[in-house]
């Protein structure tokens, strides 16, 4: 139980262009959805933190006008990067968590490689 | 420096030889997890260890806290090729709740030579 998707897997787009990135719980209603980049053999940072039906926190440093987060479901959650720049290449990763899973356990899905040229 | 540091950042082994990593942080926790991550893969939950305990079992894996150090271990024994990755540990704060959020540790690059 407790799987999470993203898709796509890969995406590489143009300068200047939006991307967006769907992030789902499959078996499980997500109450709080989280969002993390990875740059290459570095660790998770975690961008922002997303609530169903409310506005999403952002961490510092992080712009919430570039990248935009709707939590409209339980079960989806979409991060869009808005006019892409090649320095917001990086691996995006999603993770989830709900009443009803594990006090504290998040579950991650398996990433979104982005790449802008 | 940042909270959940592991060390060390690489460790190479044979397989069927055993592989420590540390993990220490800096404030105070409600628990510690260890998490697996395969080269450009998501993450994969390892063990999760409270803040009251000191020791967990979970297969091949052994997790030890001390709190009045401020540290964690993961011992995975008998290593395997397969269990070549990136391994973290992840901290969180004293809230609980589904909007509890992870801090992570840089990470040790474990490599298992068949």
């Amino acid at each position: 139980g407790a799987v999470v998707s993203q898709h796509p897997s890969r995406v590489i787009c143009k300068s200047g262009t939006s991307v967006k990135i769907e992030c789902r719980s499959l078996d499980f209603q997500a109450t709080t959805m989280f969002w993390y980049r990875q740059f290459p053999k570095q660790s998770l940072m975690l961008m922002a933190t997303s609530n169903e039906g409310s506005k999403a926190t952002y961490e510092q440093g992080v712009e919430k006008d570039k990248f935009l987060i709707n939590h409209a479901s339980l079960t989806l959650s979409t991060l869009t990067v808005t006019s892409a720049h090649p320095e917001d290449s990086s691996f995006y990763i999603c993770s989830a968590s709900g009443l009803a899973t594990f006090y504290n356990e998040q579950f991650f899905g398996p990433g979104t490689r982005l790449t802008v040229l | 420096s940042q909270q959940g540091e592991e060390d060390p950042q690489a460790l190479s082994i044979q397989e069927g030889e055993n592989a420590t990593m540390n993990c220490s942080y800096k404030t105070s926790i409600n628990n510690l997890q260890w998490y697996r991550q395969n080269s450009g893969r998501g993450l994969v939950h390892l063990i999760l260890i409270r803040s009251n305990e000191r020791e967990k079992h979970s297969g091949r894996l052994r997790v030890t806290l001390d709190t009045s150090k401020k540290s964690s271990s993961l011992l995975i024994t008998a290593s395997r090729a397969a269990d070549t990755a990136s391994y973290f540990c992840a901290t969180g704060g004293n809230s609980g709740g589904s909007n509890y959020k992870l801090t992570f540790g840089k990470g040790t690059l474990l490599t298992v030579n068949p």
